[in-house]
């Protein structure tokens, strides 16, 4: 069964820090990646996938890549702002049932003005 | 479009109430996925429909747990009897027919006492 780590599980960073998220998965057999930001109380909003096919993808000041023969995914955010402060979190979509997510458990994200 | 909706945001009930949640996927969204969200365990997937057929409902938990999907506008989550290990967010999730991007509703709040 895949499993998805994510380290660290909190960070807290001083405002205009560029920080760097990481997601490693067991199976490499996956179909894509996809990252996103859980506010508290709130749903889960997309960031950013990444089809397996692909090394990276960007969105404004997030960039995510991958390296599917390591396992590893990591979220780049640039010059990071208060209302970055949220969990994030990776999942993975096997290959053979694109239909199951797996998700880590989440990096807790803390961006003190 | 609304997003996915879910009702209600809150739900309070005691052990052995049955819990009725409900879910409006996005139109034209042919898969619907629900989720349950613990400190403990993260988010785990409960089961998902393609085209109001369930496919997959290993995640259920136990025979307490019951999900149906009378249309493509409209899916419940049922728990019957209610108990107190049951207190979770819970999240509906939509997707266009593929390996495309899920989308979230805000999730219900269980709390069972």
């Amino acid at each position: 069964k895949q499993e998805v780590t994510q380290i660290p599980a909190a960070l807290s960073v001083p405002e205009g820090e560029n920080l760097v998220l990481n997601c490693s998965f067991t199976d490499s057999a996956i179909y894509n990646l996809q990252w996103f930001r859980q506010d508290p109380g709130k749903g889960l909003t997309s960031l950013l996938l990444i089809q397996s096919s692909q090394r990276e993808q960007t969105s404004g000041r997030l960039n995510a890549s991958l390296d599917k023969s390591s396992g590893r995914s990591t979220l780049y955010i640039a010059a990071s702002q208060p209302g970055d402060s949220a969990t994030y979190l990776c999942a993975v979509r096997p290959r053979d049932n694109f239909n199951k997510f797996y998700f880590g458990s989440g990096t807790k994200l803390n961006v003190k003005p | 479009d609304a997003g996915v909706i879910q009702s209600p945001r809150h739900e309070v009930t005691e052990m052995g109430q049955e819990v009725t949640l409900r879910c409006k996927p996005i139109s034209g969204h042919n898969s619907l996925f629900w989720y349950r969200q613990t400190m403990m365990r993260g988010l785990e997937l409960l089961i998902y429909f393609n085209n109001n057929v369930p496919i997959d409902d290993s995640g259920m938990p136990e025979d307490r747990f019951s999900a149906k999907m009378p249309n493509a506008s409209f899916s419940t989550l049922k728990i019957q009897p209610s108990e107190p290990r049951d207190s979770a967010v819970y999240f509906c999730a939509s997707r266009e027919q593929g390996a495309g991007e899920q989308y979230f509703g805000p999730g219900t709040r269980l709390t069972v006492t």
